[in-house]
């Protein structure tokens, strides 16, 4: 089983909706949890991160985090089609923020 | 802040040559990570600073690889005799002691 595991999609959403992507996790003693974006060609920026379970939200995005489930997710609400990129969901590989391991990305189109 | 800083860009080199490249984290950064990408696939941990000593190298770092970062400030990343297999982005990031990482736009390496 992968540590960091995600649907590499694609998923095609429209103009408006909201997409949600999900990530799962191996290790039990994760304590906290990244979303990144990466446009084609370009380099990853964070989004968002949580390290409690339930729900954060930051504008238009909403990470979910159910611990008990090894479950993360991240809700875009009223996508744009400059949401379309990768979104990689990360976990550090200890209790610091230490290495992070990465999923393989879902790709994400949203389209007018 | 003016983002971490990778050069070069873009580097073509032949098979069997010896490369470098190097990052420039923000600044009073005292973490300095390194990971691999290929297409399709997440960022890979390769190794990791704190400061100027080396914490963690992944079991993908071969010896053929080789980083430092002798001052606590910029690092460098060799890779000797390089191989078809070591065409992918390296990207670098770095962060304040058990905060987020914030990546470079990456050093894209092709092997002819």
């Amino acid at each position: 089983q992968k540590e960091v595991e995600q649907n590499s999609g694609p998923l095609s959403v429209p103009e408006g909706a909201i997409a949600s992507l999900n990530c799962t996790y191996s290790d039990r003693g994760s304590q906290s949890f990244f979303w990144y974006r990466q446009y084609s060609g370009k380099s990853p920026e964070l989004i968002m991160f949580i390290y409690s379970n339930g729900d954060k939200e930051d504008g238009r995005f909403t990470a979910q985090l159910n611990k008990a489930s090894q479950y993360v997710s991240l809700l875009i609400r009223d996508s744009q089609p400059s949401d379309s990129a990768t979104y990689l969901c990360a976990v550090p590989g200890g209790t610091s923020y230490g290495k992070l391991t990465f999923g393989q990305g879902t790709i994400l189109t949203v389209h007018p | 802040d003016t983002g971490v800083s990778q050069n070069p860009r873009h580097k073509i080199t032949k098979r069997g040559q010896n490369v470098t490249f190097r990052c420039d984290p923000i600044s009073e950064h005292n973490r300095l990570y390194w990971y691999r990408q290929t297409l399709g696939q997440g960022p890979e941990f390769l190794t990791y600073f704190q400061n100027e000593a080396q914490l963690e190298k992944s079991r993908l770092l071969s010896d053929r690889f080789s980083a430092e970062r002798p001052k606590g400030s910029f690092s460098t990343l060799e890779i000797q005799r390089t191989e078809q297999g070591d065409s992918a982005m390296y990207l670098c990031a770095s962060s304040p002691l058990n905060q987020p990482q914030h990546f470079g736009d990456g050093t894209r390496l092709s092997i002819l």
